[in-house]
Order: structure tokens, then sequence, then C-alpha cells
């Protein structure tokens, strides 16, 4: 258990809905990262929020966007869904300072499954 | 621009012998290499790090993992694999520069008894 908390744990919808996926990072971390990984594309980095600001961008879709919290949880939140867009979405969390910034820790996951 | 790249997609092991994974990296300086195991239906699970120092470096589960800077490398090993160890593992690199992990895409491993 790497400490890193995700709900739920499954998903399905359909299309042009919007969904919202949550993490919990662990306790005393300040970042929060998010990937996808799927069969195409594997594992590809969204996004990484820093104690509630935006710190980092990667191939993130416009239709998606996240944020964090004061408490340090983070959303991330899916709209006009595709069927592409069906994932697993993972959410990571890094202590802070000096290069233990850089190991990061993975939640279970949450399975989309576009329909 | 920073890869990462296995080129084993597969790769089968009785239970009981050595294990090698190979994994290459692009980038001018030294990155910041890891290894992850992620197992059927879970999260990836950090298996060891390479910041900087000794080039060979240990990690949990009996693996160990050689940095070698003049062939872009930082295979995974183990000397004696067990059943429980088939699961798929991804090399990953980060930057002095940017906190993202870049993956590898992955070797799978399988473990015949």
């Amino acid at each position: 258990d790497s400490g890193v908390t995700q709900t739920p744990k499954h998903l399905i919808t359909a299309t042009g809905q919007r969904v919202t996926l949550r993490c919990s990072p662990r306790s005393g971390d300040l970042s929060v990262y998010w990937y996808q990984q799927s069969l195409d594309q594997g594992l590809q980095f969204l996004i990484q929020y820093y104690n509630g600001e935006e710190r980092a961008k990667g191939n993130i879709l416009e239709r998606f966007s996240a944020q964090q919290f004061p408490d340090l949880h983070s959303e991330l939140n899916l709209s006009s869904l595709e069927l592409g867009d069906s994932a697993l979405y993972f959410c990571a969390s890094s202590p802070s300072g000096g290069v233990s910034s850089y190991e990061q820790y993975f939640g279970p996951g949450t399975r989309l499954t576009v329909t | 621009a920073q890869s990462v790249t296995q080129p084993d997609i597969h790769i089968t092991v009785s239970e009981g012998a050595s294990l090698e994974l190979r994994c290459n990296y692009s980038y001018g300086a030294t990155p910041y290499l890891f290894w992850y195991v992620q197992s059927p239906g879970q999260g990836l699970q950090l298996l060891l790090k390479y910041f900087s120092g000794d080039t060979l470096v240990q990690g949990i589960k009996g693996f160990e993992a050689e940095f070698k800077r003049s062939q872009s490398s930082f295979n995974l090993r183990k000397p004696s694999v067990h059943w429980s160890d088939a699961a798929e593992y991804f090399c990953a690199v980060a930057t002095y520069n940017t906190d993202k992990l870049i993956f590898g895409t992955g070797t799978r491993l399988q473990v015949f008894p």
C-alpha cells in the first residue's frame, strides 16, 4: 500500500458525459501527479499540482482539467467523454525537498470505461 | 526530448532462473532513473531508483539495477526469479528541471514453474 488513495476504483459511463476522479496523496506529500495508462499510448503524464498550484502540464486534453484543494487532495475532471478516453487513470504523489521530490508513489488507479 | 526504450515487450523465464530487463534512455545529462512494477489490476510500485553515486542500486524484492552512462542504460536484474515476480515492469526517467516521469512501454514478465 503506497498510501495514495483513489476513488472510485471503477467507473462506467457513456460518451458525452462528465466524470470526476479523486485522489488523496500520501500524508505530507505536497505534489500530486495524474497519469493516463492506455493500451495504445502507454503511461502518459497529464498534469502536476504542487501545494494547490499547477506546476507542469503534459499531454492533457482541453476537455480534461484538474485541481488540488487546500487539504491537498486532487480531482481530475474529464468532460465530453469519448470512447478513446477509456483508460486507467493513476494519481501519484511525491514528497518535497531534494531528490526525494522525484520519487513518485502511485495509487491503485481508476479504471474508466466509456461506452 | 527525453525518452525511454524497453526493447523487450515480453520475457518468459523459469522460476529460479536469473533475469535481466533492459532499459535505455535518451537524455543529454545524467537523468534520475526508476523501475516500477505493476501487477495485474494494481497500481505501480517503486522497485528502485538512481539519482547519483554508486551505479549499482539495490531495491525491494531482491531486485537491483546498474546505471551505465556509456551505454545510456539502466538494466534491472534479479539472480533468482520467483513465480510472484510475474508482472509488468516499467523503466522511467525524470530530469533535473522537470518532475514528470517519462515511462518506457513496459516489459511483461511471465514466470514458468
